[in-house]
C-alpha cells in the first residue's frame, strides 16, 4: 500500500527566516507529485507539480520553489518566509485521482 | 485559466436528509474530482467523474461535460458527513489541478 509522509507537522517561524517543507511517497514508483497551499479560510491552490525527478512545474507564483531530490521525495522551500505563506501545505500523489498527505500547518509571524 | 464555481457556498441539513451541491467550471476537463475536507483539514477523494453518473455508497455524481458541469448528491445525510466538499475540474494529462472554494456542510442530529 502507498503511504505519504509529510513534515514537519507545524511550524513556526519569523518573517524572513527560511522554509523547508518535505514529502515523502512509499510504496509507488515515479508517482507525479504536487503541492497545494490553503490560506486559513481559503480555497486550496496548486503551487507545483512534479512527473519526474528533477523536473518540477511551477503553477502559482508565491516566492516558494520545489525540487525533487529522489523519486520518492518533494520539497517546497524558500529563502525568505512572508506573512502571506502562512497557511496549510498539502502534498499529494496521483494514479487516477489524487491522494493527500497529512498536510504541515505554517504561521510565519 | 479554470474557473470553478461551487454552490451554495454553505448547506444545513438535518440527520437524515438529502444534499445537491453543484460544480461549474469555465473551461473543458478531461478529469472532475469530487473531494471531502475534513475539519481538520485533510483531504481525501469522493469520486472521480469525467461525465455520466457514477455512484459510491450515500454518493452519486452526475458530470455532463459539454456544459461544464457536475453534482454531487448525498443521500440520507449523517453528522459524520460534516466538512467540506471540494469540485476539481483538471485538463489533459490531469497535472493542473484546480479547486473550487467548496460547499460547507453542516449535518445536525
Amino acid at each position: 500500500a502507498q503511504t505519504i509522509h509529510q513534515w514537519p507537522v507545524a511550524e513556526i517561524k519569523a518573517v524572513g527566516s527560511p522554509l523547508s517543507l518535505g514529502c515523502t511517497i512509499k510504496g509507488k514508483s515515479s508517482p507525479n507529485l504536487y503541492w497545494y497551499w490553503q490560506a486559513t479560510g481559503g480555497t486550496l491552490q496548486q503551487l507545483f507539480y512534479s512527473i519526474t525527478v528533477g523536473q518540477v512545474e511551477s503553477v502559482v507564483q508565491l516566492n516558494l520553489s520545489a525540487s525533487r531530490p529522489k523519486d520518492d521525495q518533494f520539497i517546497l522551500s524558500t529563502e525568505k518566509l512572508l506573512l502571506s505563506h502562512s497557511g496549510f501545505y498539502l502534498c499529494a500523489w496521483s494514479r487516477d485521482t489524487q491522494y493527500f498527505g497529512p498536510g504541515t500547518r505554517l504561521l510565519v509571524l | 485559466g479554470q474557473q470553478v464555481q461551487q454552490s451554495p457556498a454553505s448547506l444545513v441539513l438535518q440527520e437524515g436528509e438529502n444534499a445537491e451541491l453543484q460544480c461549474n467550471f469555465s473551461s473543458t476537463a478531461t478529469q472532475l474530482q469530487w473531494f471531502y475536507q475534513s475539519p481538520g483539514g485533510s483531504l481525501v477523494s469522493l469520486l472521480s467523474n469525467p461525465s455520466g453518473t457514477k455512484h459510491t455508497g450515500r454518493l452519486t455524481s452526475t458530470t455532463v461535460t459539454k456544459e461544464r458541469r457536475s453534482s454531487l448528491h448525498i443521500s440520507s445525510s449523517q453528522t459524520t458527513d460534516s466538512g467540506t466538499y471540494l469540485c476539481a475540474p483538471s485538463g489533459t494529462g490531469g497535472y493542473k489541478v484546480v479547486f473550487g472554494s467548496g460547499t460547507r456542510l453542516l449535518v445536525s442530529p
